[in-house]
């Protein structure tokens, strides 16, 4: 255990649907990341935080996703509209700065029918 | 494009052998070097890190080689245990300009036969 949470570990959706996920960072990390990994591939990088200000964000990332870290410390992603190619974990890490290690959580594996 | 990527996908070793997982990186100016562990159905556990300053890094049974002329790092795990069992990856630290993400390999799969 990393001291990394995220919730729910596993959602099931039907295409077209809204999902959200949770992450709860180690407390005193101001930097929070959300990853994608599917099947046979390592983590893809999505978006970062530093503190509640959004810095980066991949072009992976389309405009049915959306994060938010509203007070720096959990933060939400929220994918409209599913499709079944987001069938994928997303992972969640925090760091204390940008040149520490990233710890990660057990991810939300979503799957989209 | 820069790109981190390993060269097995698999690796099959005897308990208390020797382990070594190669990773080959294209972005010169990567500066940081992050071995990850991941079990499965886990999240991605740190192992061992380097930066581009040192060409060596030892942890518990494992050590981390940097070699920067050939853009190649390696990690070697001592006495393999059954517990070694997972998939390894290697990331570096984003691109110039990029200040958070890791950019990762797509991985190797080590079995460890007792």
């Amino acid at each position: 255990d990393t001291g990394v949470s995220q919730n729910p570990r596993h959602k099931i959706t039907k295409r077209g649907q809204n999902v959200t996920f949770r992450c709860d960072p180690i407390s005193e990390h101001n930097r929070l990341y959300w990853y994608r990994q599917t099947l046979g591939q390592g983590p893809e990088f999505l978006t970062y935080f530093q503190n509640e200000a959004q810095l980066e964000k991949s072009r992976l990332l389309s405009d049915r996703f959306s994060a938010e870290r509203p007070k720096g410390s959990f933060s939400t992603l929220e994918i409209q509209r599913t499709e079944q190619g987001d069938s994928a974990m997303y992972l969640c890490a925090s760091s204390l700065g940008g040149n520490n290690e990233q710890f990660f959580g057990p991810g939300t594996r979503l799957t989209v029918l | 494009g820069e790109s981190v990527g390993l060269h097995l996908p698999t690796l099959s070793v005897q308990e208390g052998d020797n382990s070594i997982i190669n990773c080959a990186y294209s972005n010169s100016a990567s500066d940081y070097f992050i071995w990850y562990k991941q079990e499965s159905g886990k999240g991605p556990q740190f192992i061992i890190d380097i930066r581009s300053n040192m060409d060596k890094r030892q942890g518990q049974r494992v050590t981390v080689l940097l070699n920067k002329t050939v853009k190649h790092l390696s990690l070697q795990i001592a006495a393999t245990q059954p517990g070694d069992s997972a998939v390894y990856f290697c990331a570096e630290k984003g691109k110039a300009g990029s200040q958070g993400n890791l950019i990762f390999g797509k991985g190797t799969k080590l079995s460890v036969k007792p």
